[in-house]
């Protein structure tokens, strides 16, 4: 079974809806992240939690929202989805260590 | 604007022999440099990591060099094999508090031919 799990794997939504895309882990880990994947611009930070509390603005944030429901729980919100939040989307935890830990990924289209 | 600047976009080595992809930073506070290897549908996966106060690390067939002055930082893949085909991405962050934000490279898609 997989650490850090993401769903939906695929989805494929229309502009101006509202979808979230849902995270949880095996690992044990107070902190959780969300990055997005672009081709050829590698990964970018959206938001991370350091603790169930804690919530905190990565390097593009606008158009998401977060919501840490549990130690183990982080979901990622597109309040009105646009086209060019078309991408890859991961989740992943850490400890205070500084390995990483990402899901599989989410394949986000915006039509 | 970038702050970590990775090249070159893809590469196409033969088994056994060396792939080299390289990133330069901008920002002098960074002081964790890590190098992620994610194969396809696949998340990313930490491969091997380095800190500035040292100017390489190597674990087995893997080597990162680290040029402090130059700002640049290199993997080294020695004796590369097919089952190294993947997308690489360098990363950095500053703060020891704050390793999981990463500021990513573009991505290295590297192809080992048998």
């Amino acid at each position: 079974d997989a650490d850090v799990t993401q769903t939906p794997r695929n989805r494929i939504t229309k502009t101006g809806k509202r979808i979230m895309l849902e995270c949880s882990q095996t690992k044990g880990h107070d902190r959780m992240y969300w990055y997005r994947q672009d081709p050829g611009l590698g990964l970018r930070l959206i938001y991370y939690s350091f603790d169930v509390k804690d919530i905190n603005k990565g390097e593009i944030s606008d158009g998401y929202s977060v919501s840490r429901q549990a130690q183990a729980k982080f979901s990622l919100s597109l309040e009105s989805a646009i086209p060019n939040q078309t991408a890859l989307y991961f989740c992943a935890t850490s400890d205070f260590g500084e390995k990483l830990f990402f899901g599989s990924g989410t394949q986000l289209s915006v039509l | 604007q970038q702050q970590v600047k990775q090249s070159p976009q893809s590469l196409i080595v033969q088994k056994g022999g060396i792939s080299i992809i390289n990133c330069a930073y901008e920002n002098t506070a960074f002081d964790y440099f890590p190098w992620y290897q994610q194969f396809p549908g696949k998340g990313p996966a930490l491969l091997i990591a380095i800190r500035p106060d040292v100017s390489e690390k190597k674990e087995g067939r893997f080597t990162i060099s680290f040029n402090k002055s130059a700002k640049q930082f290199s993997l080294h893949i020695m004796d590369s094999q097919p089952g190294d085909s993947a997308t690489y991405f360098c990363a950095a962050s500053r703060g020891s508090s704050n390793t999981g934000k990463l500021i990513f490279g573009q991505g290295t898609t590297l192809q080992v031919k048998p």
